[in-house]
């Protein structure tokens, strides 16, 4: 398994602005991934970060809107930029274990964008 | 008809009761599935994986029909405990991306 923090754990945020969520895993992994859930809604894959190459987006998704960096295999930070209120939502990150297709999330980032 | 497909529920059951949910999927090149388990206001968290000759680890029971394509899970002696949302992940053939189904959700009463 993984552990895996998320800062922050939550933040409400004028329209128009930018936040940044970050996630640290306490092991090296080579995918991670970036979810948004809304409220009582499953889980929508925003994007597949692998360090070293850019991040892949599912469709929906743009670079330009939830821009992701991966410096290392320990971290990554997923920005949401531009925030309307329809961006309010929870954000979490996971890792894949290596070899088993088992993921293991962060606490999430609860975001309330006003 | 969607990749994985769950019924929401709730499935409201009394403590004791055994309650099974099935999971439906499309692609029949899929190789991994698994159970997680959702708290209220909670991350998902693996509850179990689910294996060709199925898997049970205490009280819960998962099986797998390839042919018929799904998979479910059967929690026996439900505790209160056991409330929460149940959802379907399925991970087609040689793809590390997986697909949620939507969950179940599951409540149990004294």
């Amino acid at each position: 398994s993984a552990v895996i923090s998320q800062k922050p754990s939550r933040d409400i945020c004028q329209r128009g602005t930018s936040l940044t969520i970050q996630c640290q895993v306490d092991s090296q992994v080579t995918m991670m991934f970036w979810y948004r859930q809304q409220p009582g809604q499953s889980l929508t894959l925003i994007a597949t970060a692998n360090q070293g190459s850019e991040a892949t987006y599912e469709s929906g998704f743009v670079i330009d809107k939830f821009p992701i960096s991966r410096p290392n295999l320990t971290f990554s930070t997923l920005t949401v930029s531009n925030m309307s209120p329809e961006d309010s939502s929870i954000y979490l990150c996971s890792v894949e274990v290596p070899g088993r297709y088992e993921q293991y999330f962060g606490p999430g980032t609860r975001l309330t964008v006003t | 008809r969607k990749e994985v497909e769950q019924d929401p529920g709730p499935f409201n059951v009394p403590e004791g009761a055994t309650v099974a949910f099935n999971c439906t999927y499309s692609n029949s090149a899929s190789q991994s599935f698994f159970w997680y388990r959702q708290d209220c206001r909670k991350e998902p968290k693996l509850l179990m994986s689910v294996y060709s000759s199925g898997n049970e680890d205490g009280r819960f029971t998962a099986q797998l029909n390839r042919a018929s394509q799904y998979i479910s899970l059967l929690i026996r002696d439900s505790k209160l405990s056991d409330s929460a949302t149940y959802l379907c992940v399925v991970n087609p053939g040689g793809s590390y991306i997986p697909t949620f189904g939507r969950g179940t959700s599951l409540i149990v009463h004294p």
